[in-house]
């Protein structure tokens, strides 16, 4: 089945900094990748997405990136602020019924 | 997006009960997923509960443990079977709706604690 790796684990930055989260997969059939945040005691909010046909999405402040051919796609946060704090999540899917895989999660810190 | 309610939101149980966890969309959905979250992890996919049918359970879990049901196009239920300390977790339904490929949209979640 698909294993979807993510990096780091944790991340401190200083506001206004940029901020970069990895994840790389394992199916090669997968072919929509979701990013998720979740804050403390709330439930994963979808922030943005990308599938295998595109290379790179941005939304604001926020962008992903995937390479399909290394099996990789990051998230790029610009202009950190300190709401961007929370715990962000990288996911995989394939066409196995939609079945999301996580990756283990990336804690982020904004520090004013 | 569609709104999806839980309940309860949290409740505390004795081990060697079961608790029944239900998931209320209001709009019909297509494809409904539960999810299990440890304390400070990340999301395990538990099942996929199909309508009408049988749910298909992921490796690792199985219908004596997590019976789901789902007897409609906007509603699905978990139940934590014989619980144990382990089962300690937050369970997290997820729907994708239709027309929107693969988007998966979570309800916010019920925090299980087994004594």
């Amino acid at each position: 089945g698909e294993n979807v790796e993510q990096h780091p684990s944790t991340l401190s930055v200083q506001e206004g900094d940029s901020a970069v989260i990895k994840c790389t997969y394992s199916d090669s059939a997968s072919n929509y990748f979701p990013w998720y945040k979740q804050e403390l005691g709330k439930r994963p909010q979808l922030i943005i997405d990308i599938r295998s046909n595109v290379g790179e999405k941005k939304d604001q402040r926020i962008a992903v990136t995937l390479n399909k051919t290394a099996k990789h796609f990051s998230l790029h946060i610009t202009e950190t602020q300190p709401e961007d704090s929370a715990v962000y999540f990288c996911a995989a899917s394939g066409a196995a019924g939609n079945k999301l895989t996580f990756g283990g999660g990336t804690r982020v810190l904004v520090k004013p | 997006s569609a709104v999806i309610s839980q309940k309860p939101s949290r409740d505390i149980c004795q081990r060697g009960t079961s608790l029944t966890i239900q998931c209320q969309v209001d709009s019909q959905v297509t494809m409904m997923f539960w999810y299990r979250q440890q304390p400070g992890q990340s999301l395990t996919l538990i099942a996929t509960a199909n309508q009408g049918s049988e749910a298909t359970y992921e490796s690792g879990f199985v219908i004596d443990k997590f019976p789901i049901s789902r007897p409609n196009l906007t509603f699905s239920t978990l139940t934590v079977s014989n619980m144990s300390p382990e089962d300690s977790s937050i369970y997290l339904c997820s729907v994708a709706t239709q027309g929107a490929q693969n988007e998966q949209f979570f309800g916010p979640g019920t925090r299980l604690t087994v004594l």
